[in-house]
């Protein structure tokens, strides 16, 4: 089974701040790991993503995240945040291969308050 | 949105009635995913669909079923819906079960 955990529902950073959001998941198998952004009244919208290759990846808007097996980590982050960057972070894993069929499994949210 | 439409976008109605909601995707993708969204429990996958007529549970399955009779359409029913049922749902949809692409949400409420 896999499951994952955002430390934090709530993160508050000033304006050009690092960002850093974090997630640890468990799973069974090599995982897919995702970060999701949800604005206000609005769909998920996907930040980046980790499949293979390369385990620092970079998504839009800046941010970027690193995968870390060892610590079974794959933290969010962006080296200065915007007001834009207000939002509700999602991170979620899936199982790269079986009958998993991209099944993902999400974290709790994190909402990120950016001040000016 | 990655061509994905969800109707009605919010519906009130009273606990054990029947509520049926849609997902409509013009991708043509072969994965289509259900789920809701709770405060403090991200979002939890209802049900998935895997096919035209190739459907399996989630893990919060219980109280739905669903549909898919083509490609495009998946449909998520609440056969006698109860307060426990008010969220945000979601659908999303997949090509190749590695990235999902989500649909605008549906807000339910049940009286």
């Amino acid at each position: 089974a896999q499951s994952v955990t955002q430390l934090g529902s709530h993160v508050s950073v000033s304006e050009g701040a690092l960002v850093l959001l974090r997630c640890n998941y468990s799973s069974s198998v090599p995982p897919y790991l995702f970060w999701y952004v949800q604005y206000p009244n609005q769909g998920l919208q996907l930040l980046l993503k980790y499949t293979t290759g390369a385990t620092l990846v970079k998504g839009i808007n800046g941010f970027e995240a690193e995968f870390k097996k060892s610590e079974t980590s794959f933290h969010l982050t962006k080296p200065s945040a915007h007001m834009s960057d207000a939002a509700e972070y999602f991170c979620a894993v899936s199982d790269t291969g079986g009958t998993s069929y991209g099944k993902l499994t999400f974290g709790q949210g994190t909402i990120l308050t950016v001040h000016p | 949105d990655a061509g994905i439409t969800q109707s009605p976008r919010h519906k009130v109605t009273e606990t054990g009635t029947p509520v049926t909601l849609r997902c409509h995707q013009t991708e043509n993708h072969r994965y289509m995913y259900w789920y809701r969204q709770d405060p403090g429990h991200g979002l939890r996958l209802i049900h998935y669909s895997y096919g035209v007529k190739d459907t399996d549970k989630g893990e919060v399955s219980d109280g739905y079923s669903v549909s898919r009779s083509k490609t495009e359409d998946f449909l998520l029913t609440l056969e006698s819906a109860t307060s426990s049922q008010t969220s945000v749902y979601f659908c999303a949809i997949s090509d190749n079960a590695d990235t999902q692409y989500f649909g605008p949400g549906t807000r339910l409420t049940v009286l």
